[in-house]
């Protein structure tokens, strides 16, 4: 079965450092990816995709993601984090061959002053 | 353009009640999926509605139930809701094969 892993459920990183958050996917196929982060009590905004072509991909808030197809991997990065990033964060993969996303649980990401 | 909105953003409802919840897509958009959200079960998929048809469905009750008007907006109804009912329930809406853009959501809570 077509599955989305975020080993991490929680991760807190300081304010001013940099930031991965991970995300794993299960299916061979080359996979549409995306990040969607959500502050509590809201809906989710999307961050960026991956559709084809260069395999790093720019996104809002200074967020940036890598596809690496031979470790099946879409990894979220920051260079330095803000407290405002203090959010949950998910990851969520499509295939042509299947109309949905595929969600992963999610990552909590606390912010130390 | 306007974002996707959904109404009431929020509803307290009594067990053995119906609700119907109400979600208007971005203009363009013909698909619309809805999402159960709560603490311990995470996000999931309730069923997504295209050009008004169910195209796919989640493993939910039969409880839970939706539908599509030509204008594409869409409406999930819950009938005799339980405790475990309480959520939030996200609406999304996509160009087809496309990034899904949410609403904020209803947050239900049933007493």
């Amino acid at each position: 079965a077509q599955s989305v892993t975020q080993p991490d459920i929680h991760i807190t990183v300081s304010e001013g450092a940099s930031l991965e958050l991970r995300c794993n996917y299960s299916y061979g196929a080359t996979p549409y990816l995306f990040w969607y982060v959500q502050s509590p009590g809201q809906g989710l905004q999307l961050l960026l995709k991956y559709f084809s072509g260069d395999t790093l991909v720019q996104g809002i808030k200074g967020f940036e993601a890598e596809f690496k197809r031979s470790q099946s991997s879409f990894n979220l990065r920051k260079p330095s984090v803000h407290w405002s990033d203090a959010a949950e964060y998910f990851c969520a993969v499509g295939y042509d061959s299947n109309y949905q996303l595929i969600w992963g649980a999610g990552t909590k990401l606390i912010i130390k002053p | 353009k306007a974002g996707v909105t959904q109404t009431p953003r929020y509803l307290i409802k009594t067990r053995g009640q119906q609700v119907t919840l109400s979600c208007s897509p971005i203009s363009g958009h013909r698909s619309v999926s809805w999402y159960q959200q709560t603490p311990g079960q995470g996000l999931q998929f309730l069923f997504e509605y295209f050009s008004e048809t169910q195209r796919n469905k989640g493993n939910f009750p039969g409880r839970f139930s939706g539908r599509q008007f030509s204008n594409s907006r869409s409406e999930m109804n819950v009938s005799t809701l339980e405790l475990g009912d309480s959520a939030l329930y996200l609406c999304a809406s996509s160009l087809d094969r496309a990034e899904q853009y949410f609403g904020p959501g209803t947050r239900l809570t049933v007493t």
